[in-house]
């Protein structure tokens, strides 16, 4: 069964350090999505992206965040000066495209980045 | 604010007992809600989708109602399982379609 795989499972980093997350979507989806899950805290969303370009961000998604889609199979999520609060489990999900309203998103089994 | 509100926190059942997850939403304008299971340090997964016009939706032994007038939704659980331990998450998406709004879940934890 396809599925989304993310890459690193778990980084520990310093503060400051850039950081980037990978993922692997499933092949035929066109809407990508990232999610952050700080421990014992409810997920939020960070961003999507359609069409090689971000439809959607929430206020979480600063300037240091980064999304990028280098190829045509993986998709990045980049921190660029990591701070203590970015310590938390990143997943990145994607859908088909074919129902907005309906489709089914399918979510990696997540990151999990510590920051020290 | 898009808020998504779920009760209880936390439940402790015994293995084959059924139970009820309860979900209260603010999102506006509504366009579907969603419950997903996540276990313990893994991605979510889906288990049922409904749009505005649905008010009840089954996956094998899970049954998720909506009341879109009253912003309510439901998660029952029938005959539970070990396995069922888990979070169960409702998210409610608006119009955008794009953005999710998550609820905190319900930790769930059935016992023998």
């Amino acid at each position: 069964e396809p599925e989304v795989t993310q890459t690193p499972s778990h980084q520990v980093t310093q503060m400051g350090q850039e950081v980037i997350l990978r993922c692997v979507p499933i092949s035929n989806h066109l809407y990508f999505y990232w999610y952050r899950q700080i421990l014992g805290q409810k997920v939020e969303f960070l961003v999507s992206f359609y069409n090689n370009e971000i439809s959607e961000k929430s206020e979480i998604f600063d300037d240091q965040f980064s999304v990028e889609r280098p190829d045509g199979s993986n998709f990045t999520l980049k921190i660029r000066s990591t701070k203590l609060e970015d310590s938390a489990m990143y997943f990145c999900a994607s859908r088909a495209g074919l129902a907005v309203h309906t489709g089914e998103l399918f979510f990696g089994e997540g990151s999990r980045l510590t920051v020290l | 604010k898009n808020q998504v509100e779920q009760s209880p926190q936390s439940l402790i059942i015994l293995e084959g007992k059924n139970c009820t997850l309860q979900c209260n939403y603010t999102v506006s304008p509504f366009s579907n809600l969603r419950w997903y299971k996540q276990d313990t340090g893994r991605g979510p997964v889906s288990l049922t989708i409904m749009t505005f016009s649905e008010n009840t939706k089954s996956n094998g032994r899970y049954t998720a109602t909506l009341d879109a007038d009253t912003k309510q939704s439901s998660l029952h659980i029938t005959a539970s399982q070990l396995s069922d331990s888990a979070s169960y998450i409702c998210v409610v998406s608006d119009y955008s379609g794009y953005a999710l709004n998550f609820g905190k879940g319900t930790s769930l934890l059935v016992t023998p």
